[in-house]
Protein backbone atom coordinates (compact mmCIF):
# COMPACT_ATOMS: atom_id res chain seq x y z
CA UNK A 1 0.00 0.00 0.00
CA UNK A 2 1.00 3.73 0.26
CA UNK A 3 2.29 4.09 -3.43
CA UNK A 4 2.68 7.42 -5.10
CA UNK A 5 2.75 7.85 -8.71
CA UNK A 6 4.49 10.67 -11.00
CA UNK A 7 4.10 11.23 -14.66
CA UNK A 8 5.81 12.41 -16.39
CA UNK A 9 8.69 10.49 -15.69
CA UNK A 10 11.21 13.07 -17.78
CA UNK A 11 10.42 16.01 -19.87
CA UNK A 12 12.60 17.91 -22.06
CA UNK A 13 10.73 21.54 -23.19
CA UNK A 14 11.68 24.59 -24.83
CA UNK A 15 12.57 28.16 -22.84
CA UNK A 16 9.30 29.78 -22.20
CA UNK A 17 6.74 27.22 -22.16
CA UNK A 18 4.64 25.69 -19.49
CA UNK A 19 4.81 22.21 -18.36
CA UNK A 20 2.53 19.63 -15.93
CA UNK A 21 3.52 17.44 -13.90
CA UNK A 22 0.97 15.02 -11.87
CA UNK A 23 1.24 13.35 -8.57
CA UNK A 24 -0.96 10.72 -8.23
CA UNK A 25 -1.24 8.52 -4.43
CA UNK A 26 -2.64 5.22 -6.10
CA UNK A 27 -4.38 3.39 -3.21
CA UNK A 28 -5.13 5.64 -1.00
CA UNK A 29 -6.54 9.53 -0.22
CA UNK A 30 -4.16 12.26 0.88
CA UNK A 31 -5.26 15.29 1.95
CA UNK A 32 -1.99 16.87 1.94
CA UNK A 33 0.67 16.39 -0.68
CA UNK A 34 4.36 17.91 -0.87
CA UNK A 35 6.36 18.90 -3.76
CA UNK A 36 9.82 18.91 -3.37
CA UNK A 37 13.09 19.93 -5.75
CA UNK A 38 16.32 18.29 -5.76
CA UNK A 39 19.43 19.24 -7.39
CA UNK A 40 22.36 16.43 -8.25
CA UNK A 41 23.98 15.08 -5.05
CA UNK A 42 21.46 17.09 -2.38
CA UNK A 43 19.17 16.58 -0.17
CA UNK A 44 14.65 17.36 -0.81
CA UNK A 45 14.14 20.98 -0.80
CA UNK A 46 10.60 21.77 0.13
CA UNK A 47 8.89 23.80 -2.08
CA UNK A 48 5.23 23.91 -1.42
CA UNK A 49 2.57 22.20 1.22
CA UNK A 50 -0.70 21.25 -1.50
CA UNK A 51 -4.27 20.82 -0.05
CA UNK A 52 -7.22 19.43 -1.29
CA UNK A 53 -9.51 22.13 -1.79
CA UNK A 54 -7.53 25.07 -0.65
CA UNK A 55 -4.60 26.74 -2.10
CA UNK A 56 -0.91 25.62 -1.62
CA UNK A 57 1.44 26.81 1.42
CA UNK A 58 4.49 28.10 -0.61
CA UNK A 59 7.97 28.21 1.17
CA UNK A 60 10.12 31.26 1.43
CA UNK A 61 11.69 32.12 -2.02
CA UNK A 62 9.46 30.13 -4.08
CA UNK A 63 7.18 31.96 -6.71
CA UNK A 64 3.86 30.75 -6.70
CA UNK A 65 2.73 32.45 -9.68
CA UNK A 66 5.81 30.73 -11.54
CA UNK A 67 4.63 26.94 -9.54
CA UNK A 68 1.03 26.39 -9.61
CA UNK A 69 -0.20 23.80 -7.60
CA UNK A 70 -3.55 22.61 -7.69
CA UNK A 71 -4.77 19.47 -5.73
CA UNK A 72 -8.46 18.97 -7.32
CA UNK A 73 -9.28 15.51 -5.71
CA UNK A 74 -7.45 13.48 -2.85
CA UNK A 75 -5.61 11.05 -5.54
CA UNK A 76 -4.61 14.35 -7.41
CA UNK A 77 -1.75 17.17 -6.79
CA UNK A 78 -0.41 19.07 -9.93
CA UNK A 79 2.59 21.54 -10.20
CA UNK A 80 2.52 23.45 -13.69
CA UNK A 81 5.80 25.26 -14.41
CA UNK A 82 4.93 28.16 -16.17
CA UNK A 83 7.13 29.43 -18.72
CA UNK A 84 9.98 27.68 -17.84
CA UNK A 85 13.76 28.71 -17.94
CA UNK A 86 17.07 26.40 -18.11
CA UNK A 87 17.30 27.40 -14.19
CA UNK A 88 14.16 25.55 -13.30
CA UNK A 89 15.73 22.08 -14.43
CA UNK A 90 15.58 20.05 -11.99
CA UNK A 91 14.30 16.48 -10.15
CA UNK A 92 10.72 17.44 -9.14
CA UNK A 93 9.32 15.06 -6.38
CA UNK A 94 6.11 14.97 -4.92
CA UNK A 95 4.80 12.99 -1.97
CA UNK A 96 1.76 12.67 0.19
CA UNK A 97 1.20 11.66 3.84
CA UNK A 98 0.28 8.28 4.12
CA UNK A 99 -3.24 7.02 5.46
CA UNK A 100 -3.55 7.30 8.99
CA UNK A 101 0.09 8.73 9.87
CA UNK A 102 -0.92 12.20 11.14
CA UNK A 103 0.47 11.09 14.11
CA UNK A 104 3.61 9.92 12.50
CA UNK A 105 3.82 12.08 9.56
CA UNK A 106 5.03 9.59 7.20
CA UNK A 107 5.11 10.38 3.66
CA UNK A 108 5.46 8.49 0.65
CA UNK A 109 7.31 9.78 -2.42
CA UNK A 110 6.74 9.65 -5.98
CA UNK A 111 9.36 8.12 -8.21
CA UNK A 112 9.84 12.05 -9.55
CA UNK A 113 9.90 13.73 -12.82
CA UNK A 114 13.40 14.96 -14.16
CA UNK A 115 12.54 18.38 -16.39
CA UNK A 116 15.21 19.80 -18.74
CA UNK A 117 14.85 23.30 -19.96
CA UNK A 118 16.60 24.04 -23.38
CA UNK B 1 18.64 27.45 9.57
CA UNK B 2 19.83 23.65 9.36
CA UNK B 3 17.19 22.12 12.01
CA UNK B 4 19.05 18.44 11.03
CA UNK B 5 22.53 17.81 10.93
CA UNK B 6 23.54 14.71 8.78
CA UNK B 7 26.87 12.79 9.07
CA UNK B 8 28.89 12.02 7.21
CA UNK B 9 27.71 13.33 3.80
CA UNK B 10 29.65 11.20 1.81
CA UNK B 11 30.92 7.02 2.68
CA UNK B 12 32.85 5.04 0.47
CA UNK B 13 33.35 1.50 1.66
CA UNK B 14 34.15 -2.60 0.55
CA UNK B 15 31.33 -5.21 0.74
CA UNK B 16 31.63 -6.50 4.16
CA UNK B 17 32.19 -3.72 6.15
CA UNK B 18 29.99 -1.81 8.82
CA UNK B 19 28.91 1.74 9.11
CA UNK B 20 27.06 4.00 10.80
CA UNK B 21 25.03 7.30 9.55
CA UNK B 22 24.03 9.77 12.07
CA UNK B 23 21.49 12.47 12.36
CA UNK B 24 21.07 14.95 14.95
CA UNK B 25 19.57 17.80 16.10
CA UNK B 26 18.82 20.58 18.95
CA UNK B 27 15.50 20.23 18.47
CA UNK B 28 13.03 16.75 19.67
CA UNK B 29 11.55 15.18 16.32
CA UNK B 30 7.78 14.21 17.55
CA UNK B 31 9.14 11.49 14.43
CA UNK B 32 11.41 10.68 12.38
CA UNK B 33 11.90 8.74 9.11
CA UNK B 34 14.66 7.29 7.06
CA UNK B 35 14.98 6.80 3.74
CA UNK B 36 17.19 5.52 0.90
CA UNK B 37 17.03 7.28 -2.70
CA UNK B 38 18.72 5.44 -5.67
CA UNK B 39 20.00 7.74 -9.01
CA UNK B 40 16.83 9.17 -10.91
CA UNK B 41 14.46 7.73 -8.65
CA UNK B 42 12.30 8.90 -5.71
CA UNK B 43 13.13 8.14 -1.67
CA UNK B 44 11.93 5.26 -0.63
CA UNK B 45 10.83 4.74 3.10
CA UNK B 46 12.76 2.41 5.17
CA UNK B 47 12.01 3.47 9.09
CA UNK B 48 9.55 5.52 10.67
CA UNK B 49 11.00 6.07 14.58
CA UNK B 50 8.46 7.64 17.18
CA UNK B 51 9.33 6.45 20.50
CA UNK B 52 12.60 7.42 22.58
CA UNK B 53 15.05 4.90 22.69
CA UNK B 54 13.17 3.37 19.83
CA UNK B 55 15.50 0.06 17.75
CA UNK B 56 14.13 -1.47 14.87
CA UNK B 57 15.84 -3.60 12.41
CA UNK B 58 15.24 -3.81 9.23
CA UNK B 59 17.41 -6.88 7.51
CA UNK B 60 20.96 -5.63 7.77
CA UNK B 61 19.98 -2.09 8.88
CA UNK B 62 19.46 -1.30 12.52
CA UNK B 63 18.04 1.99 13.56
CA UNK B 64 17.86 3.95 16.86
CA UNK B 65 16.04 6.62 18.03
CA UNK B 66 18.04 8.37 20.90
CA UNK B 67 16.44 8.43 24.35
CA UNK B 68 15.50 12.58 24.26
CA UNK B 69 14.29 12.02 20.46
CA UNK B 70 16.96 14.47 19.73
CA UNK B 71 19.29 12.30 17.14
CA UNK B 72 18.96 8.99 15.36
CA UNK B 73 21.81 6.39 13.82
CA UNK B 74 21.47 4.03 10.98
CA UNK B 75 23.85 1.16 11.24
CA UNK B 76 23.99 -1.04 8.64
CA UNK B 77 26.07 -4.46 8.74
CA UNK B 78 28.05 -6.12 6.48
CA UNK B 79 27.45 -3.91 4.02
CA UNK B 80 27.20 -4.84 0.05
CA UNK B 81 26.97 -3.14 -2.70
CA UNK B 82 22.74 -3.25 -3.20
CA UNK B 83 22.93 -0.87 -0.21
CA UNK B 84 24.69 2.03 -2.52
CA UNK B 85 22.17 5.06 -2.70
CA UNK B 86 21.66 8.07 -0.79
CA UNK B 87 20.43 7.37 2.90
CA UNK B 88 18.23 10.54 4.18
CA UNK B 89 16.87 11.36 8.00
CA UNK B 90 13.90 13.31 8.03
CA UNK B 91 11.96 14.83 10.82
CA UNK B 92 8.96 16.48 12.11
CA UNK B 93 10.54 18.77 14.49
CA UNK B 94 8.55 20.06 17.04
CA UNK B 95 7.40 23.62 16.63
CA UNK B 96 7.09 22.99 12.63
CA UNK B 97 4.59 21.94 10.85
CA UNK B 98 6.30 20.08 7.67
CA UNK B 99 9.06 17.82 7.54
CA UNK B 100 12.63 18.71 7.62
CA UNK B 101 15.41 16.72 5.89
CA UNK B 102 19.08 16.70 6.35
CA UNK B 103 21.59 16.89 4.09
CA UNK B 104 21.40 13.85 2.76
CA UNK B 105 24.80 10.30 3.08
CA UNK B 106 25.61 9.10 -0.58
CA UNK B 107 26.81 5.62 0.68
CA UNK B 108 28.81 3.74 -2.44
CA UNK B 109 29.42 -0.19 -1.23
CA UNK B 110 32.53 -1.15 -3.71
CA UNK B 111 32.66 -4.78 -4.55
Amino acid sequence: GAVVSQHPSRVICKSGTSVKIECRSLDFQATTMFWYRQFPKQSLMLMATSNEGSKATYEQGVEKDKFLINHASLTLSTLTVTSAHPEDSSFYICSAEGPGDRVTDTQYFGPGTRLTVL
Amino acid sequence: TQLLEQSPQFLSIQEGENLTVYCNSSSVFSSLQWYRQEPGEGPVLLVTVVTGGEVKKLKRLTFQFGDARKDSSLHITAAQPGDTGLYLCAGLVSGYSTLTFGKGTMLLVSP
